[in-house]
Order: C-alpha cells, then structure tokens, then sequence
C-alpha cells in the first residue's frame, strides 16, 4: 500500500513565523502535490513538484514556497504565517502512467494549522 | 477550465440504506477520469472509485458504485447497505487525460454524509 505521511497532525504558529510543514511518501512516486482545504471550497492546488528540484506553482501560491530535495520528500513553507492561512494543508503523490499520464493521486492524513 | 460540483453540502442515511451522491462537472475534454475520494472524521483521503470517460460500463467497488452520464456531464456515487463507517466527508474530482503530472486534478466542495443507526 501506499503511504504518505506527515511531520504534523495539528500545529499552531503565531503570525509571522516561519512553519515548515513536511511530506514523505515510500513509492517512489514521481509526483508530489500541497493543496488546501477548506469548507465549501473544497481541495486548492497550492504547488505540486514532479521530480526532485523541479516546482510549479498551483492555483494560489502566493504566500507559500515549496522544496523538493529528495525523491520522498516536498516541503511546504509559509515564510511568514499569517491568519489567513489556518487551514487543512493536505499533501498527496502520485505515479504518473507510461506514456505522460498522471493518474490516482494519494493522500497524506492533513496538518491542520492554525496561527493565531 | 474544468468545474466541479456537489450540489449537496450535507446528506444523513439510515445504516442499511442506499444513498446518492451527485456530482456534475462542466469540460470541453473528451477523454478525462472521474473520481470519488472518501475522508472520515480526522481520518486520511482515500480513493473509492474511479472513472474512465472511454468506458461506458460504470464502475463498481463492493457496495460503491456509480451512474456516469458522460452527455449530461453527471457523475453520482450510489452507496448500498450504508454502514457507520461510511460517515465521512465525500469529494467527487476530476482529471484530464494526458494531464502530465496531475496538476489539473479539480475537486469539488465536497458532501458530508452521516450514517445513522
């Protein structure tokens, strides 16, 4: 099966602060995504990465910065945390499909970050 | 671009029951997959179904399934012999075809279904 993990389950920052959130996945899946969600708006693409050191941004990036150093790793950084960014933060990874399909996109179990 | 709707924010369904999920989505795509993901209560996402738009035959997981009409742009999940641990907040999404690396994948806002004893 697969796995994805993440550093937290809940954190809360105060504004300001730099909070690193990170995501580890074990099969070797190509392709690394942060969304947000939240209610009523469902799941927003944040950033995704599809190979090591290679980011794009997603529908709101603003705010937010990513690192992919490692093939099982992509961190999400707020480089200065604000209110308006309490929210779920999920990550997911997928395997893209021979011939440049992505397919089936797997989660990790959310931090919920609140900064207060 | 790609819409996604769940025109139910909040469904509830006797435990042994069948329930319907709607989902419609808006594309100019012809080939594209559909799915249906599952979050339970401070639980992780997962997969439940998933939709090829070629294939005309609906896909069915156990006691999940689903009525895909590719003309009117529908896509419901049927959840038979509801069971408590069915409770969960329901995402219905949509993925382009040859879309690279996933990063098109839409969501919709999602329905939270309870399952009553």
């Amino acid at each position: 099966d697969v796995k994805v993990t993440q550093s937290s389950r809940y954190l809360v920052k105060r504004t300001g602060e730099k909070v690193f959130l990170e995501c580890v996945q074990d099969m070797d899946h190509e392709n690394m995504f942060w969304y947000r969600q939240d209610p009523g708006l469902g799941l927003r693409l944040i950033y995704f990465s599809y190979d090591v050191k290679m980011k794009e941004k997603g529908d709101i990036p603003e705010g937010y910065s990513v690192s992919r150093e490692k093939k099982e790793r992509f961190s999400l950084i707020l480089e200065s945390a604000s209110t308006n960014q309490t929210s779920m933060y999920l990550c997911a990874s997928s395997f893209p499909i021979a011939g440049g399909s992505a397919d089936t996109q797997y989660f990790g179990p959310g931090t919920r970050l609140t900064v207060l | 671009a790609q819409t996604v709707t769940q025109s139910q924010p909040e469904m509830s369904v006797q435990e042994a029951e069948t329930v319907t999920l709607s989902c419609t989505y808006d594309t100019s795509e012809n080939n594209y997959y559909l799915f249906w993901y599952k979050q339970p209560p401070s639980r992780q996402m997962i997969l439940v179904i998933r939709q090829e738009a070629y294939k005309q035959q609906n896909a069915t997981e156990n006691r999940f399934s689903v009525n895909f009409q590719k003309a009117a742009k529908s896509f419901s999940l049927k959840i038979s012999d509801s069971q408590l641990g069915d409770t969960a907040m329901y995402f219905c999404a949509f993925m382009k075809t040859w879309d690279n690396y996933g990063q098109n994948f839409v969501f919709g806002p999602g329905t939270r279904l309870s399952v009553l004893p």
